[in-house]
């Protein structure tokens, strides 16, 4: 069964970077995913699509302290220098014909 | 500018119906597959459902035979039918674009839908 899991929270200093991640269940380690950022009583915006290769393509919007990798069946987000607007939910999503999942989201707190 | 607008959310007795509608504008709707997603106070996404560009609809189990997408092109708008709905269906319930049959690029701001008596 597909599914994404995702840490519950994380948090760093500002200025500081943070390394989110979202891994894929076993016999999906090919899938690429989406991240997605939700701020406090906002609806959610895309950041990035992540291929399993690492390659990604990012939003219109989004900043370029936002970097995306992968290994095996992992999925990061990077946030570098980090910024009190980004504390945030953050959520990695994946879909297959027919079907689209989302991991639990990860809270991130700027210390 | 690309944008999604979502209305028809409220409160609705347990057993209810509730028509949720999306007005898309900025882009050529009938281009791409459009997505609801719901999440409640506190918790995360919940994909709820989708249709395709060619019509095809797809649903999770938790809605599946009670809730209905459909689209209107002329009107660049989506729809969720929604019927006998619970308590579980309260939720601030999105719209999503779909990138080229891919991942959401582009999310409205949501409405909210309280079951309730």
């Amino acid at each position: 069964q597909l599914m994404l899991t995702q840490s519950p929270s994380a948090s760093a200093s500002p200025g500081a970077s943070v390394k989110l991640t979202c891994t894929l269940t076993s016999g999906h380690s090919t899938y690429a995913i989406a991240w997605h950022q939700q701020q406090p009583e906002k609806g959610p915006r895309f950041l990035m699509k992540l291929n399993s290769d690492g390659s990604h393509t990012k939003g219109a919007g989004t900043p370029d302290r936002f970097s995306g990798s992968s290994s095996g069946a992992e999925r990061y987000l990077t946030i570098s220098s980090l910024q009190s607007e980004d504390e945030a939910d953050y959520y990695c999503q994946t879909w297959h014909t027919g079907i689209v999942v989302f991991g639990g989201g990860t809270k991130v707190t700027v210390l | 500018e690309v944008q999604l607008v979502e209305s028809g959310g409220g409160l609705v007795q347990p057993g209810g119906s509730l028509r949720l509608s999306c007005a898309a504008s900025g882009y050529t709707f009938s281009n791409h597959d459009m997505h609801w997603v719901r999440q409640v106070t506190g918790k995360g996404l919940e994909w709820v459902s989708v249709i395709g560009i060619a019509g095809d609809r797809y649903y999770a189990d938790s809605v599946k035979g009670r809730f209905t997408i459909s689209s209107e092109s002329a009107k660049k708008t989506l729809y969720l039918q929604m019927n006998n709905l619970t308590a579980g269906d309260t939720a601030v319930y999105y719209c999503a674009r779909t990138h080229s049959g891919d991942y959401m690029d582009v999310w409205g701001k949501g409405t909210t839908v309280i079951v309730s008596s």
